[in-house]
C-alpha cells in the first residue's frame, strides 16, 4: 500500500483556519485521497476524498499538489468539536480495497 | 438502520475464554469492514467482506481470530482462547459498493474489548 506521512500533532485556535499537511510521494494514478478524522471515543468520520481536483464539502476543503504528491485538509474556521485525529489515507480507486489507516495529525484547538 | 451498530460496547472477560463481538451495519451496504484499535493507534485492518464472502481477510492476525456474516448484513467477529494481547477497540464498517458511497465508510462507536 502506498504510504502517507503527517506531523504527529498540530494545534489552533478557535475560529482560525487549519490546514494540515499529509505528503504521499509514492501515489500511483489509481489512488484517491481520503481524509477521515476520529473524535475521542467515537468510530472514525469520513471527512472528504479527491483525485486531482481540489474538493469541498460542508465539512471542509482537500487541496492537492499539481503533481499529487501532497495534499492539505483545510477546516476553515476551527472549532472545539474539531480536536480530533485527523488521518490521510490512499485508497485505490476500485472501491474494493480496505481503508490503511496510519497514525494521523492530533489536532488540539484552543479556546 | 441509522448508523452502524455494534454490540457490546463493553466486554471484560478472562484469558482464554471465546468472545463473539456483532455488527450491524446500515441496511442495504454489501461491503463490511472489521477493524481493532490499540490506545494511541491508528485503526488496523483485520477483514472486508462483500456480501456473504470475505473477500480479503489478510488482516487476521491467527487462527484464533474468524468473521462471518451468514446472510450478507450482519456480522460476527469471533476471538477463540483470548489473550490479554487482543484488548482493543473493536471497529466495523459498512458501505455499498459502487458509485459514490463505495468511497465513503461509515463506522461504528466500536467494541470495547479487556481481556484480564
Amino acid at each position: 500500500d502506498a504510504k502517507t506521512t503527517q506531523p504527529n500533532s498540530m494545534e489552533s485556535n478557535e475560529e482560525e483556519p487549519v490546514h494540515l499537511p499529509c505528503n504521499h510521494s509514492t501515489i500511483s494514478g489509481t489512488d484517491y485521497i481520503h481524509w477521515y478524522r476520529q473524535l475521542p471515543s467515537q468510530g472514525p468520520e469520513y471527512v472528504i476524498h479527491g483525485l486531482t481536483s481540489n474538493v469541498n464539502n460542508r465539512m471542509a476543503s482537500l487541496a492537492i499538489a499539481e503533481d499529487r504528491k501532497s495534499s492539505t485538509l483545510i477546516l476553515h474556521r476551527a472549532t472545539l468539536r474539531d480536536a480530533a485525529v485527523y488521518y490521510c489515507i490512499l485508497r485505490d480507486n476500485s472501491g474494493n480495497t480496505p481503508l490503511v489507516f496510519g497514525k494521523g495529525t492530533r489536532l488540539s484547538v484552543i479556546a | 438502520g441509522a448508523g452502524v451498530s455494534q454490540t457490546p460496547s463493553n466486554k471484560v472477560t478472562e484469558k482464554g475464554k471465546y468472545v463473539e463481538l456483532r455488527c450491524d451495519p446500515i441496511s442495504g451496504h454489501t461491503a463490511l469492514y472489521w477493524y481493532r484499535q490499540s490506545l494511541g493507534q491508528g485503526p488496523e485492518f483485520l477483514i472486508y467482506f462483500q456480501g456473504t464472502g470475505a473477500a480479503d481477510d489478510s488482516g487476521l492476525p491467527n487462527d484464533r481470530f474468524f468473521a462471518v456474516r451468514p446472510e450478507g448484513s450482519v456480522s460476527t467477529l469471533k476471538i477463540q482462547r483470548t489473550e490479554r494481547g487482543d484488548s482493543a477497540v473493536y471497529l466495523c464498517a459498512s458501505s455499498p459498493t459502487g458509485g459514490f458511497g463505495a468511497n465513503v465508510l461509515t463506522f461504528g462507536a466500536g467494541s470495547r474489548l479487556t481481556v484480564l
